[in-house]
Order: structure tokens, then C-alpha cells, then sequence
């Protein structure tokens, strides 16, 4: 399974852009890359999910280059209410049960 | 998507007691998982209990320790028994219904905060 890296924790101002960047030099060919959101007292929910270039949603953007041993998850404008625990997870999407190492995750905190 | 809730949704118990942690899900799905989640710390999966098979347990995770129930495509139980403080943590089951259109997207539940004393 990939091993995914990221940077422990992230500050950033409210109506600021912030991108989260995660390593996984190891990913497979049919591995796709999907970060999930954690707020405190909350399980994880799926924020986007991609294979390649780039993805976009109504709450993010995902940016993953040619060789993918890499990702960005580009949040537009945050708010305060972004602070939360970002993880990217690497896994074969061909099969089901196949995305479920959680790396330490991004801790985000905005700032007013 | 898929709705789930646990029960309960936090305790206190004594140490070398047993508890059970139910996990609901309003919709049929066949995999399902149980994590662990230390304060602060990342998720660790402990098992997938999938229905009609008995559980596959990760790596530093044993049945006697953590057994499972998977009676049904809805339901699940993880006990924690024999309980030390080095077991409080949060306690959360996820499913994977498969029908989100994006691939091994899990669904969770809120968790259940276990504090032993």
C-alpha cells in the first residue's frame, strides 16, 4: 500500500487560499488519491477524489501532477469553519476495502 | 450515501471490564470497518467484519481482545474487553456502500468516546 506524507499542521486566515500537498511516491497504477475531512468529535468525511490532473468540487480542488506521487488539496477562501484535520488516502480503487491507511493527516487552523 | 450511528456515544468504565459498541447503518452494505482513533493521533484500523465471514483482523489486533459481530447487512458490534486505560480512545465504524460513484468512499459514524479508569 502507498504510504502517504503530510505536513503536520498548517495556519492560515480566513479568505485565504490554503493548499495541503501530499507525498506518495509509492502510488500504484490503479491507486486513486482521496482526502477525507475531520472535524473534532466527528468521524471523516470524503471531501474529493482524483486519478489524475485535476479535479473540482463545490468545496475544493485537487491537483495531482503527471508522475501522481504527489497531490494538492487547494481549499478556496476559508473560513473558520475549515479548521479541521485534513487526510489523504492512496488505494486501488478497483477494489472495494482498498483505501483504508489513514496518514497522520494536516491539522488546519484559520485564523480570524 | 450511507447514515450511521453508534451507541453509545462515550463512556467511563473500570479497568478490566468489557464493552460493547454498537454500530447501525441505515442502509445494506457488506463491508464494513472498525477504527481506533488515539486523542490526537490518526486513525488505526482494527478490523474489517464483513457480513456472512468472519473478521480480518489489521496487525497489534486480536479477536479475544476486540471480538466482532456482523449478524446482518446493517449491523455490528465491537467489544473491547478486559480493558485498560491504554484502550480510551474513540471508537468509530465505517462502511463502504460502494454506491457513491467514487471509488472505496467510506462513510462514518460519530464515534464512541471511551474513557477506562
Amino acid at each position: 500500500l502507498a504510504k502517504t506524507t503530510q505536513p503536520i499542521s498548517m495556519d492560515s486566515y480566513e479568505g485565504q487560499e490554503v493548499n495541503i500537498t501530499c507525498s506518495h511516491n509509492n502510488i500504484a497504477t490503479n491507486d486513486y488519491i482521496t482526502w477525507y475531512q475531520q472535524f473534532p468529535s466527528q468521524g471523516p468525511r470524503f471531501i474529493i477524489q482524483g486519478y489524475k490532473t485535476k479535479v473540482t468540487n463545490e468545496v475544493a480542488s485537487l491537483f495531482i501532477p503527471a508522475d501522481r506521487k504527489s497531490s494538492t488539496l487547494s481549499l478556496p477562501r476559508v473560513s473558520l469553519s475549515d479548521t479541521a484535520v485534513y487526510y489523504c488516502l492512496v488505494g486501488d480503487g478497483n477494489n472495494a476495502g482498498n483505501m483504508l491507511t489513514f496518514g497522520g493527516g494536516t491539522r488546519l487552523m484559520v485564523k480570524p | 450515501s450511507a447514515v450511521i450511528s453508534q451507541k453509545p456515544s462515550r463512556d467511563i468504565c473500570q479497568r478490566g471490564t468489557s464493552l460493547t459498541i454498537q454500530c447501525q447503518v441505515d442502509s445494506q452494505v457488506t463491508m464494513m470497518f472498525w477504527y481506533r482513533q488515539q486523542p490526537g493521533q490518526s486513525l488505526t484500523l482494527i478490523a474489517t467484519a464483513n457480513q456472512g465471514s468472519e473478521a480480518t483482523y489489521e496487525s497489534g489486533f486480536v479477536i479475544d481482545k476486540f471480538p466482532i459481530s456482523r449478524p446482518n447487512l446493517t449491523f455490528s458490534t465491537l467489544t473491547v474487553s478486559n480493558m485498560s486505560p491504554e484502550d480510551s480512545s474513540i471508537y468509530l465504524c465505517s462502511v463502504e456502500p460502494g454506491t457513491s460513484g467514487r471509488y472505496n468512499e467510506q462513510f462514518f459514524g460519530p464515534g464512541t468516546r471511551l474513557t477506562v479508569l
